[in-house]
């Protein structure tokens, strides 16, 4: 079974700054995806960014990218200037590409405080 | 596009009732469907999933049941709350039709008092 690890349970970052949020995920699949998902106080979860596991590339969406080290079982989130509306919880999920199942493994999360 | 109802949005119940949230998709036919737990400070657990009508599969033993009596509605149920019930109860289904992750509902905040 696929496991995702997030390690750091709380962060916080200065307004405009750059944070980091580390992931890594346990797999024997040679295919598969990996995504962030975004979860502000409103509880509402919203993709961040979506990353093709045969996709050497890492992704970016605006002020997010990836590192994806797929030796390593890596993927972390890079948000460079931050913004206040980018407190929030941030999920790390895995799934793989089995014809139709589409389901997601969540990390437990991180918490991210931004700080005016 | 794929929108997910949930509802109520928040419910209080006391220990010993029963429970029912449902969830609606609008936007697509015949989904994969799931209910995700989120207990406080804690992340999602994979409650049910359901790739059909009638057909339902369960990831942790626990005194909740799902049924999928239509094809976009999905209801999570309980006969008998229990105080661990508490939690945030998310619905969700694929995006699209190659893997681009979940859409989800807006989820029913859970208090069992």
């Amino acid at each position: 079974a696929q496991t995702v690890t997030q390690s750091q349970p709380e962060m916080s970052v200065q307004e405009a700054e750059t944070v980091t949020l580390s992931c890594t995920y346990d797999t024997s699949e040679s295919n598969y995806y990996l995504f962030w998902y975004k979860q502000p106080p409103s509880r509402q979860m919203i993709l961040v960014i979506r990353q093709e596991a045969y996709k050497q590339q890492n992704a970016t969406e605006n002020r997010f990218s990836v590192n994806f080290q797929k030796a390593a079982k890596s993927f972390s989130l890079k948000i460079s200037d931050s913004q206040l509306g980018d407190t929030a919880m941030y999920f790390c999920a895995f799934s793989d590409s089995g014809a139709g199942s589409y389901q997601l493994t969540f990390g437990k999360g991180t918490k991210l405080s931004v700080i005016p | 596009s794929q929108t997910i109802h949930q509802w109520p949005a928040t419910l209080v119940q006391p220990v010993g009732s029963p429970l029912s949230l449902e969830c609606t998709v609008e936007g697509t036919s015949n989904p994969n469907l799931y209910w995700y737990r989120q207990a406080a400070g804690r992340g999602l657990q994979l409650l049910f999933y359901s790739v059909g009508i009638g057909q339902i599969s369960s990831e942790v033993p626990q005194n909740l049941s799902a049924s999928r009596p239509q094809d976009r509605q999905f209801i999570l149920s309980s006969k008998k709350l229990l105080l661990s019930d508490s939690g945030f109860y998310l619905c969700a289904a694929p995006t699209g039709f190659s893997n681009y992750g979940y859409t989800f509902g807006s989820g029913t905040r859970l208090t069992v008092v």
